[in-house]
């Protein structure tokens, strides 16, 4: 699976978007993106993933740029509960079942 | 939906005991994996089961680990002759397993300290 690379950490006022982006140049075009999430003494949490085009749900949107090298993840209005790791993942469309977890980004949310 | 449930949650053994953990999957979810966290780092995966079947074991896993599926439900993770080196927060994860690349859902985890 491709590398990912991410900010150590990132701060985000409450109520703002957060924007945390991620780096996977050498992506290959059968590899989606995965962003998972991990709140402290917890286990990750999947939030969203996305092979080329931008993808949203109830929780984040994904923009992929168009030569799939990079991706930033998006929390439309942050709130103290984002506090957590967020892992940026690639992983291949088959063949793959396991997940490989880089460092990720920690995300703080201030009041 | 009760989530995926891992016993104990906290263990605490002198280096050189042996030490069980358990991991109940979510309902009807064939696809179980475990990992291994330490302070400060992602979770680095260990091995997966497809129902009884374990299909992946990495590296990490050394010969002091053995994880089993008997009945293709709840899985077992044994560390034999523990040392300090395990100390690490020990997590389970499952998905339904019906088609390739599926969102994982994780456990709480086992946080061990060998002493």
């Amino acid at each position: 699976d491709a590398k990912t690379t991410q900010p150590p950490s990132m701060d985000c006022a409450e109520g703002r978007a957060a924007n945390l982006p991620c780096n996977h140049s050498t992506i290959s075009g059968n590899e989606y993106v995965y962003w998972y999430r991990q709140i402290h003494s917890q286990g990750p949490q999947y939030i969203i993933h996305g092979l080329k085009n931008n993808e949203t749900n109830e929780m984040a949107s994904l923009i992929i740029t168009e030569d799939r090298k990079s991706s930033t993840l998006i929390l439309p209005h942050a709130t103290l509960r984002d506090t957590a790791v967020y892992y940026c993942i690639v992983r291949v469309n088959f063949g793959n079942e396991k997940l490989t977890f880089g460092t990720g980004t920690r995300l703080t949310i201030i009041p | 939906d009760t989530g995926v449930s891992q016993d104990p949650r906290h263990k605490i053994t002198k280096r050189g005991q042996n030490v069980t953990f358990r991991c109940d999957p979510i309902s009807e979810h064939n696809r179980l994996y475990w990992y291994r966290q330490t302070l400060g780092q992602g979770p680095e995966f260990l091995t997966y089961f497809q129902n009884e079947a374990q299909l992946e074991k990495s590296r990490l896993l050394s010969d002091r680990f053995s994880a089993e599926r008997p009945k293709g439900s709840f899985s077992t993770l044994e560390i034999q002759r523990t040392e300090q080196g395990d100390s690490a927060m020990y997590l389970c994860a499952s998905s339904p397993g019906r088609t390739p690349n599926e969102k994982l859902f994780f456990g709480s985890g086992t946080q061990l300290s060998v002493l």
